[in-house]
């Protein structure tokens, strides 16, 4: 079956530092991967989604950029975190079956703070 | 581009009642998701919705997507405490690459 990792669960930075989220996926192949952040009281913002290997599409301009060095692991980076990038981030799978996409399979999360 | 309007924002509601949650398009849903959240955690799946004028339903809640394709709505009957949390609606956007998704209706079930 299929399983996706999300860590770390919780993080607390300082402005000005570096970021990295990591998000594995186990159990299929060549998925659809996605990065979410949901600030307080708001709906889910699709930040970054990626078809394939370095095929990476940005959704909104920001401070965080995202890589993805292998089919089933995606990378939420950050150079200097600004206090606006606290939130809760979420990545998510899903696939092609057939000519339809499954509907997205979510990881647990990651609450950042940034102080 | 596409946009989702979820309503009410928050919804408070005595147990063994039923509640309706809406979802609106700015267009045409071609496949129209529905999710649940507990606070600080990731999204469960609930149903799946494709075709003008299609129900769903698993337990107690139901799912619809009208005719036009443009609104759905998710009814919990007799609600319990274990349904609380965030309700979400998500559509397809961009070809169908990726699902946006409406702010999110915060139900709250008093026992």
């Amino acid at each position: 079956s299929q399983t996706i990792h999300q860590w770390p669960a919780t993080l607390v930075q300082p402005v000005g530092s570096p970021l990295s989220l990591e998000c594995t996926v186990e159990g299929t192949s060549n998925p659809n991967l996605y990065w979410y952040r949901q600030a307080a009281g708001r709906g889910l913002q699709l930040l970054f989604y990626s078809i394939g290997i370095d095929q990476i599409s940005s959704e909104v301009p920001q401070n965080l950029s995202a890589s993805r060095p292998q089919d089933r692991q995606f990378i939420l980076s950050s150079k200097k975190l600004l206090l606006s990038d606290s939130g809760f981030y979420l990545c998510a799978w899903s696939v092609y079956a057939g000519a339809m996409r499954t509907e997205a399979f979510f990881g647990q999360g990651t609450r950042l703070t940034v102080v | 581009s596409q946009e989702l309007e979820q309503s009410p924002q928050s919804l408070i509601v005595q147990e063994g009642k039923n509640l309706t949650i809406n979802c609106t398009s700015s267009k045409t849903l071609y496949g129209l998701y529905w999710y649940k959240q507990k606070y600080g955690e990731g999204l469960i799946f609930l149903m799946m919705l494709q075709k003008g004028g299609e129900e769903k339903s698993h337990e107690k809640i139901t799912a619809k997507l009208d005719e036009k394709k443009q609104q759905s709505s998710l009814h919990i009957t007799a609600s319990q405490p274990s349904h609380a949390g965030i309700y979400l609606c998500g559509a397809d956007a961009a070809g169908g690459f990726k699902t946006i998704f409406g702010a999110g209706t915060r139900l709250f079930v008093k026992a």
